[in-house]
């Protein structure tokens, strides 16, 4: 079984819906994070957190919230979706030394 | 801020073709230097990484050494298969502070049979 999980994998919504993508992760991890990669701008961070009680945002969180529901699950929020939206989201998590990202498979997520 | 620069692709190489993909980094302090693959349709995944200057990492014929005179860490491997084609990440992350881990833009390698 995958390590980091992400559902749904693929998600096409309408202008103004509120949409939910979910991420659980088994490593034991309290480090989570959310992305979201277009083409040709890589990896742009969305939200970050340290554990169920410290969650940040990232460089480009405008229209978008989280929920730390434990340890094992962060959940990012479209509150009104928007076309700018359309692209991959990853979720990853990390351990306290450094080690380097565990990536979930990421949902495509298109807004019409 | 930290940042990272990767060479632009895409890189077209044939099989058994030596590769380098070129990484270099703006970061204070000594940060931690990561590569990662991500094949079509999948996720990032770490490739390897190295936590300190002159460190070698490597994995799966992949090769990446920490040069801090040069600010590098570029990737490289003696001969590349078709199945190595993908989107290749060169990322940092600090050795203090937030943690949080800065990409680069992605490199595409195909490799042609």
């Amino acid at each position: 079984d995958a390590d980091v999980t992400q559902t749904p994998r693929n998600r096409i919504t309408k202008t103004g819906k509120r949409i939910m993508l979910e991420c659980s992760q088994t490593k034991g991890h309290d480090r989570m994070y959310w992305y979201r990669q277009d083409p040709g701008l890589g990896l742009r961070l969305i939200y970050y957190s340290f554990d169920v009680k410290d969650i940040n945002k990232g460089e480009i969180s405008d229209g978008y919230s989280v929920s730390r529901q434990a340890q094992a699950k962060f959940s990012l929020s479209l509150e009104s979706a928007i076309p700018n939206q359309t692209a991959l989201y990853f979720c990853a998590t990390s351990d306290l030394d450094r080690g380097g990202q565990y990536f979930g498979p990421g949902t495509r997520l298109t807004v019409t | 801020g930290d940042s990272v620069t990767q060479m632009e692709g895409p890189v077209t190489l044939s099989e058994e073709a030596f590769l380098t993909i070129n990484c270099t980094y703006t970061a204070t302090g000594y940060p931690s230097l990561f590569w990662y693959v991500q094949y079509p349709g999948e996720g990032l995944q770490l490739l390897l990484k190295a936590t300190k200057a002159d460190d070698k990492g490597s994995n799966k014929g992949f090769e990446a050494t920490y040069r801090k005179e040069t600010t590098s860490f570029h990737l490289e491997k003696g001969s590349v298969q078709v199945s190595d084609s993908a989107v290749y990440f060169c990322a940092l992350t600090r050795s203090s502070g937030t943690y949080k881990y800065i990409f680069g833009t992605g490199t595409r390698l195909k490799v042609l049979a």
